[in-house]
C-alpha cells in the first residue's frame, strides 16, 4: 500500500503558485520523498525528490517539515501545461526498493 | 535522465491472443520495471526485470501471465498472455537512473482487448 496520503484534486489560477500537500506520517528515516507528475496520455514525470532539506530545481520546490511527516510540493507559477496527476511517493533508496503509487492529486490550472 | 521508447505505442487485440510490448533505453540500466495503468486508475507495478535474471513478480501478477525477457542492459519486453478485455490497460516500463534512485518512464503502450 502507498505510505502517502494526497486530496484528490485542487485547482489553481494560471500564473499564482500551485502548493500541492502530502501527508506520510510513518516515513521512516532512511526514506525519500519523490514526487512525479504524469500528463494525460503520457508516462510520469520525475519532478523532484527529498530527505530532510527543502529542495529546489528547474521545476518545482519541495517542503519538507522539521518531523518529516508531511511535504509540500510548490509550483511557483503554475502555466495551463501544469494540469496534470501530481503522485508523492516515499521510497527508501536502494536497489531492492520499488515505487508504490498512490492515487495523487488532479491538479487542474484555470485561464 | 533517460530516454525510453516503447513499441507498439497502442494495439486493439482479440481475446485470447498474446502480445508482446518492447522497451528500449538510450542508456545501459541495471533494474527495469514494468507498470500497468487500468483505464482511471493508478500505476500498478507489475515486475521489476534485472539482466540476466528472472524477473521479480508482485502480488497478483504470475510469470505465465506476464512473461518478461531482459536480454540486455538496454531493452526488455514484456508480454500480455492470453488477453481477456480486463487486460485492456497502459502498459508503462520505467528505469531507474540519477543519484536517488529517480525513475524514468516510457511513454506507455496503450491496449484494448475486444
Amino acid at each position: 500500500d502507498a505510505k502517502t496520503t494526497q486530496p484528490p484534486s485542487m485547482d489553481c489560477a494560471e500564473g499564482r503558485a500551485a502548493n500541492l500537500p502530502c501527508n506520510h506520517s510513518t516515513i521512516s528515516g532512511n526514506e525519500y520523498v519523490y514526487w512525479y507528475r504524469q500528463i494525460h496520455s503520457q508516462g510520469p514525470q520525475y519532478i523532484i525528490h527529498g530527505l530532510k532539506n527543502n529542495e529546489t530545481n528547474e521545476m518545482a520546490s519541495l517542503i519538507i517539515t522539521e518531523d518529516r511527516k508531511s511535504s509540500t510540493l510548490i509550483l511557483p507559477h503554475a502555466t495551463l501545461r501544469d494540469t496534470a496527476v501530481y503522485y508523492c511517493i516515499v521510497r527508501e533508496y536502494s536497489s531492492a526498493s520499488k515505487i508504490i503509487f498512490g492515487s495523487g492529486t488532479r491538479l487542474s490550472i484555470r485561464p | 535522465s533517460a530516454v525510453i521508447s516503447q513499441k507498439p505505442s497502442r494495439d486493439i487485440c482479440q481475446r485470447g491472443t498474446s502480445l508482446t510490448i518492447q522497451c528500449q533505453v538510450d542508456s545501459q540500466v541495471t533494474m527495469m520495471f514494468w507498470y500497468r495503468q487500468q483505464p482511471g486508475q493508478s500505476l500498478t507495478l507489475i515486475a521489476t526485470a534485472n539482466q540476466g535474471s528472472e524477473a521479480t513478480y508482485e502480488s497478483g501478477f504470475v510469470i505465465d501471465k506476464f512473461p518478461i525477457s531482459r536480454p540486455n542492459l538496454t531493452f526488455s519486453t514484456l508480454t500480455v498472455s492470453n488477453m481477456s478485455p480486463e487486460d485492456s490497460s497502459i502498459y508503462l516500463c520505467s528505469v531507474e537512473k540519477g543519484d536517488h534512485g529517480e525513475q524514468f518512464f516510457g511513454p506507455g503502450t496503450r491496449l484494448t482487448v475486444l
